[in-house]
């Protein structure tokens, strides 16, 4: 059974450091890995996704790699700024199960200005 | 594009009726729907896919007479909460993946915050 795991659970930094989000997955027969933003009450606003081909993906300061073989991935955000504060969340596709997508608890970021 | 919008945003409801939430895609058709819940400070747990045209296939643990989902267009899922408790307030949030996608991603609507009374 897949299972995904984020850590930490929960972040503080101040305003301008550059932090590391971690994803990891039990079961690496997944299709693709996706990072979401979740912020409070809301739904989510995929950032980045991430085939199982593919190694990393970059978006402006954000950056997620995969290592499939490992089962990891990471979200690399640059110059951190208050409003990236949100929780974050990452998923896994999984292979031939019609598109299911299997949640990691999330990292809940706090940037302080 | 790849926008997908749910009814209501919120809704309170009084123990024991049925509520109805919507889940629409406005400028793709989705052949392929699903239905997630996350409680307070957790994850989407799947509850159930929902396919055009066909039964919805539901999660383990999730009970199917209590939460009926039907998927009548390719543009449109229902999630029908029946007989509604307080243990049913949650958030419960739909995403739909694009039928002519190649890549499985999923867009997520907005959610819809339950609250049972």
């Amino acid at each position: 059974k897949q299972e995904v795991t984020q850590i930490p659970a929960a972040l503080s930094v101040p305003e301008g450091e550059n932090l590391v989000l971690n994803c990891s997955f039990t079961d690496s027969a997944i299709y693709n890995l996706q990072w979401f933003r979740q912020d409070p009450g809301k739904g989510l606003t995929s950032l980045l996704l991430i085939q199982s081909s593919q190694r990393e993906q970059t978006s402006g300061r954000l950056n997620a790699s995969l290592d499939k073989s490992s089962g990891r991935s990471t979200l690399y955000i640059a110059a951190s700024q208050p409003g990236d504060s949100a929780t974050y969340l990452c998923a896994v596709t999984l292979y031939n199960q019609g598109g299911k997508l299997i949640f990691g608890q999330g990292t809940e970021l706090s940037v302080k200005p | 594009g790849a926008v997908v919008s749910q009814h209501p945003s919120w809704v309170i409801c009084k123990s024991g009726t049925s509520v109805k939430i919507e889940c629409r895609s406005l400028d793709f058709q989705a052949t392929t729907m699903f239905w997630y819940r996350q409680f307070p400070k957790q994850s989407l747990m799947l509850m159930a896919t929902s396919n055009e045209g066909s039964k919805a296939t539901y999660e383990q643990g999730v009970e199917k007479d209590k939460f009926l989902i039907n998927h009548a267009s390719l543009t449109l899922s229902t999630l029908t909460v029946t007989s509604a408790h307080p243990e049913d307030s949650s958030f419960y949030i739909c995403s739909a993946r694009d039928s002519l996608g190649i890549d499985y991603e999923q867009y997520f609507g907005p959610g819809t915050r339950l609250t049972v009374t």
